[in-house]
């Protein structure tokens, strides 16, 4: 099962920034929090990640809460084409490394 | 930039036959997984592979189901007798464990 919680769903206008928060209040000290997302049926596509420090790269940024219990991506201009399902992921490093879905966040950028 | 490739893009098969999905990993990946996402439906785990062999497998992937890396670059999922209810988006992953897991675009099997 998913480690984390994630909303259902939310909306966002074009131009401004998307804040899709994430709870992973189980996650180990050793454990990555990465972000995907997915645009219809597409393959599930590689955002960002981050241990302790927050990150940001050319797509977004993450906001790793100090206790790291809990995190937040910044879509920070979303646009129409980031109209997706996104992914908060706590990586298994029990040894296999898997990524686990959850049911995501249905992110719609409204015009 | 590097990316993973899956072919074909669709496969439509009768049921009871033998279907092979392939991948081509990014070279220098060492873990490889194969998902599957039944339309509507989350993304599942179907197995994950490490030095040459599988290192874990979900419920899902029972006997029907096999993985292998013939050569260096292919790493390829078998269904040796496939059912209607393995129609699904069928998506190939490779990792370097640290760096987060890159998919390919899938292959939509079809059983008809």
């Amino acid at each position: 099962d998913a480690k984390t919680t994630q909303p259902t769903s939310m909306d966002c206008a074009e131009g401004r920034a998307a804040n899709l928060p994430c709870n992973h209040s189980t996650i180990s000290g050793n454990e990555y929090v990465y972000w995907y997302r997915q645009i219809h049926s597409q393959g599930p596509q590689y955002i960002i990640h981050g241990l302790k420090n927050n990150e940001t790269n050319e797509m977004a940024s993450l906001i790793i809460t100090e206790d790291r219990k809990s995190s937040t991506l910044i879509l920070p201009h979303a646009t129409l084409r980031d109209t997706a399902v996104y992914y908060c992921i706590v990586s298994d490093t029990s040894g296999t490394y898997k990524y686990i879905f959850g049911t995501g966040t249905r992110l719609k950028v409204l015009a | 930039e590097p990316e993973v490739t899956q072919t074909p893009s669709h496969q439509v098969t009768q049921m009871g036959q033998e279907v092979i999905l392939r991948c081509v990993p990014i070279s220098n990946h060492l873990y490889f997984y194969w998902y599957r996402q039944i339309l509507g439906q989350k993304v599942e785990f179907l197995v994950s592979f490490y030095n040459n062999e599988i290192s874990e497998k979900s419920e899902i992937f029972d006997d029907q189901f096999s993985v292998e890396r013939p050569d260096g670059s292919n790493f390829t999922l078998k269904i040796r007798s496939t059912k209607l209810e393995d129609s699904a988006m069928y998506f190939c992953a490779s990792s370097d464990r640290i760096n987060g897991a890159f998919f390919g675009q899938g292959t939509r099997l079809t059983v008809v």
